[in-house]
């Protein structure tokens, strides 16, 4: 069974850029989360989404922006890059149940982003 | 809002010789504690995970231990061995309102041979 994958695994952008990361679930996991991930701040969450519908947002600011596709593969954005968004961005898959009660997450390998 | 502590920041044991690591939170909703281990360049990997319904958890080398009155949990690794040796993060989070991680700020094992 495949675990989630990220893409791309590295990037590099110019500060004022925007960025798109990538993530595929575990097959039949409906449920997307994303963390930020940094020396200074630790594992911080950014935002889940389950049947295409953000259901859970962290303290981050509106440049950060994810969505879900009906096959749960997920996207997140961030604009307007700053040099403070430079982390390693992780995506988790679980499967939830009908009635949304936590199950088991798995991370992926992250998205390194560097903002130059 | 929820927030973990963990401790200790970093830990040495010699191979064979156990590890604990321990962490408290503060929000007594929280009722899901999961442990991740991050290996250099991975992304993090549940080991093991416990519900507030359950005081402990066992699998093979890793034990899992909950006091929910105390609002602190432990992981108990028997049995080093240098596989061992990465960063471990506990988590908290509340089991029917999403995947809202919490996460302590991690504990770097070494284990050494």
């Amino acid at each position: 069974k495949a675990g989630v994958t990220q893409t791309p695994r590295y990037l590099i952008k110019t500060r004022g850029q925007q960025v798109t990361l990538s993530c595929s679930p575990i097959s039949g996991h409906r449920s997307v989360s994303w963390y930020q991930q940094t020396p200074g701040q630790g594992l911080q969450f950014l935002f889940e989404y389950f049947s295409e519908t953000q259901r859970n947002k962290g303290n981050f600011p509106g440049r950060f922006s994810g969505r879900q596709f009906s096959n749960s593969r997920s996207e997140m954005n961030v604009s307007t890059l700053e040099l403070g968004d430079s982390a390693l961005y992780l995506c988790a898959s679980s499967l939830r149940d009908i009635s949304y009660m936590n199950t088991e997450a798995f991370f992926g390998q992250g998205t390194r982003l560097t903002v130059v | 809002g929820e927030n973990v502590e963990q401790h200790p920041s970093t830990l040495s044991v010699q191979e064979g010789d156990s590890a604990v690591i321990k962490c408290t939170y503060s929000d007594s909703a929280s009722n899901y504690f999961p442990w991740y281990k991050q290996e250099l360049g991975k992304g993090p990997q549940l080991i093991i995970d416990i519900r507030s319904n359950v005081g402990e958890k066992k699998d093979q080398r890793i034990a899992v231990t909950l006091n929910k009155t105390a609002k602190h949990f432990s992981l108990h690794i028997t049995e080093t061995q240098p596989e061992d040796s990465a960063v471990y993060f506990c988590a908290a989070s509340m089991w029917n309102y999403g995947q809202n991680f919490v996460f302590g700020p991690g504990t770097r094992l070494s284990v050494l041979p």
